[in-house]
């Protein structure tokens, strides 16, 4: 079955712009994260979407932060504008049953400069 | 709240010999799992085990294995005859639960010596 896609996979951006991310779970997986992960750090969750419905977003800073998951399908991450502390990676992952099996993307590596 | 602990920030093993990564988890939920994951500098995680908190049989996985202790809430993975292309980070992870998403560990380098 093909992977967890994300794009792009490198940005860099300047503080105060605004930046995308996409992405394509696998197919039929209704469950959604999106986590970011600074830097020596463990990934940490942004928002979980089950379907197209939005399951927990309480770690998500909604003054500069969005995602949506239209038709349940695709999601776009969305930060503006964006912070230096914003620099990370953004991985990611989806999931057929929840708590089992997560399979993650490659993740997009964000710099704010 | 739920929070993964993994206190050896960095590891070395010497390759073909046996190295063992530690975690401590804490959690309220009585039905959940706990992983190990593999993250390479490609960025992608990659599952290396995964245990059921409610089956009392360690996890193995090839040259992988698990010991988790559930009353001392403790899940450690043990590399057998270590290769290079262990070499990476590994981070314990909690998963399941009431919403299923995974609390994720600071995470340890593990560094194999040829």
């Amino acid at each position: 079955e093909a992977g967890v896609a994300q794009s792009p996979r490198y940005k860099i951006i300047e503080k105060r712009q605004s930046v995308a991310f996409w992405c394509n779970p696998i197919s039929g997986h209704a469950t959604l994260y999106w986590y970011q992960q600074i830097l020596g750090q463990g990934p940490k969750l942004l928002i979980q979407f089950q379907n197209n419905g939005v399951v927990d977003d309480s770690q998500l800073p909604k003054d500069r932060f969005s995602a949506e998951r239209l038709k349940g399908v695709d999601s776009t991450l969305k930060i503006q504008p964006a912070k230096l502390e914003d620099s990370a990676v953004y991985l990611c992952a989806s999931s057929s049953d929840l708590g089992y099996g997560y399979t993650f993307g490659s993740g997009t590596r964000l710099t704010v400069v | 709240a739920q929070t993964v602990t993994q206190s050896q920030p960095e590891m070395s093993v010497q390759e073909a010999e046996t190295v063992t990564l530690s975690c401590t988890y804490d959690t309220s939920e009585s039905d959940y799992y706990l992983f190990w994951y593999k993250q390479p500098p490609s960025r992608q995680m990659i599952l290396v085990i995964r245990q059921e908190a409610y089956k009392q049989q360690n996890a193995t996985e090839n040259r992988f294995s698990v010991n988790f202790q559930k009353a001392a809430k403790s899940f450690s993975l043990k590399i057998s005859d270590s290769q290079l292309g262990d070499a990476a980070m590994y981070f314990c992870a909690q998963g399941g639960g009431s919403q299923g998403n995974l609390i994720f560990g600071k995470g340890t380098k593990l560094s194999v010596k040829p």
